[in-house]
């Protein structure tokens, strides 16, 4: 059973702090995802990740960078956070495409939900 | 990059009616088009999902279409039931950007018994 967890349900930070969501994966996958949840807009991707130390932008990267220096945990940081960046953020992990038609589901963490004054 | 849109964004129905909710696509190289459902207070969960080579797929009381040509997928529940009560996110993916997803907007669906 995949196991997705995050390191917090509910955070509450200042604007200007710099934040630190933690996301751990335990079936070895090498797709890794963040996402942020707000309502009206779905999920938006906020920056992926294939494989240690590898990352890639996604549609809303403004804000946000992201560390991957072990393949179980993508942690996404808020380097100055900002009012705009109260949302819900979602990490999400998948195996890798293994062929020109295979898709990989992927599996979502509980989430954490954000609150910047 | 791609763009998808999901309509309605609220859905009520009595207990035993369908549900339709539909999404449009707009990048033609989109293959892959899942359904995520995600409970109130709990994590998006995989449902149902169509590769671009079907035009339809059936699990029991959900079905997903696909028209390439207008480049619109959908999603059908029949005989609704208080537990499908929540929101339904679609998704498309382009082969060429591996797994990475475009999601529409989410549909809340309320059943009324």
């Amino acid at each position: 059973d995949v196991k997705v967890t995050q390191s917090s349900r509910y955070l509450v930070k200042r604007t200007g702090e710099k934040v630190f969501l933690e996301c751990v994966q335990d079936m070895d996958h090498e797709n890794m995802f963040w996402y942020r949840q707000d309502p009206g807009l779905g999920l938006r991707l906020i920056y992926f990740s294939y494989d240690v130390k590898m990352k890639e932008k996604g549609d809303i990267p403004e804000g946000y960078s992201v560390s991957r220096e072990k393949k179980e945990r993508f942690s996404l940081i808020l380097e100055s956070a900002s009012t705009n960046q109260t949302s819900m953020y979602l990490c999400a992990s998948s195996r890798p495409r293994t062929g020109g038609s295979s898709y990989n589901e992927q599996f979502f963490g509980p989430g954490t939900r954000l609150t910047v004054l | 990059g791609e763009n998808v849109e999901q309509h309605p964004s609220t859905l009520s129905v009595q207990e035993g009616d369908s549900a339709v909710i539909k999404c449009t696509y707009s990048d033609s190289a989109s293959n892959y088009f899942p359904w995520y459902k995600q409970e109130l207070g709990k994590r998006p969960q995989l449902i149902i999902d169509i590769r671009s080579n079907v035009g339809e797929k059936k699990d029991q009381r959900i079905a997903v279409t696909l028209n390439k040509t207008a480049k619109h997928f959908s999603l059908h529940i029949t005989e609704t039931q208080p537990e499908d009560s929540a929101v339904y996110f679609c998704a498309a993916s382009i082969k060429a950007a591996g797994n990475k997803l475009t999601f529409g907007g989410g549909t809340r669906v309320l059943v009324k018994p």
